[in-house]
């Protein structure tokens, strides 16, 4: 069955540096993967999206990469600041012709000052 | 900026009971979506509703569930006879051409 992995539940990094978290998956080949941002009691809100022929995409202080032979993906922020934290979700496409997102379990980024 | 919303915010019920939560896409999107999440849990597909009928819809959806856009503006869930484990937090998305999905701010179900 698929499966999606994201590192850690948790990272603790300092203000000023990059924070990179990762999303494995197994067992599809998404066209394409999202990542979302969920803040606690809130809606996960839409960040960034990279389709499986690009290798990198960026949005201000955010990038991430795609490498559909690993199955995986890096989120980084950088230059990262306290209003960074959150829960960032990986949601890889389930395939073509299906919009529906499945989520993993997320990775809480916490930024000390 | 267009934004879903949701009502009511916080829906406590006895077990057994019916809910109907409420969802009100963005005005000119197409594709609209219920997921939940647990507490301390991912969060789950339930379905997704276009033209007016289903168009995927998980496991976790069953007969127990429903969905309506009642009229143009409106989507929403139905739980006929509610559990204990469908306490959760409820959000609807919608979508309009391209891939990304808005979320609303949730509904928290809390069964008794």
């Amino acid at each position: 069955s698929q499966k999606i992995e994201q590192n850690s539940e948790a990272l603790n990094i300092q203000e000023g540096k990059t924070a990179t978290l990762t999303c494995n998956y197994t067992n599809y080949s998404p066209a394409y993967l999202q990542w979302y941002r969920q803040d606690p009691g809130r809606g996960p809100v839409f960040l960034l999206l990279i389709r499986e022929n690009e290798k990198e995409k960026r949005k201000e202080r955010l990038k991430v990469t795609f490498d559909t032979t690993l199955k995986q993906s890096l989120f980084h922020i950088t230059a990262s600041q306290p209003a960074d934290s959150a829960t960032y979700l990986c949601a890889p496409a389930k395939g073509a012709g299906s919009y529906q997102l499945t989520f993993g379990k997320g990775t809480k980024l916490s930024v000390i000052p | 900026e267009p934004e879903v919303t949701q009502t009511p915010s916080h829906q406590v019920t006895q077990m057994g009971q019916e809910v109907i939560l409420r969802c009100v896409p963005i005005s000119n999107h197409l594709y609209f979506y219920w997921y939940r999440q647990i507490l301390g849990q991912k969060v789950e597909f339930l379905v997704s509703f276009y033209n007016n009928e289903i168009s995927e819809k998980s496991e976790i959806f069953d007969d127990q569930f429903s969905v309506e856009r009642p009229d143009g503006s409106n989507f929403t869930l139905k739980i006929r006879s509610t559990k204990l484990e469908d306490s959760a937090m409820y959000f609807c998305a919608s979508r309009g051409e391209g891939y990304e999905q808005f979320f609303g701010p949730g509904t928290r179900l809390t069964v008794l």
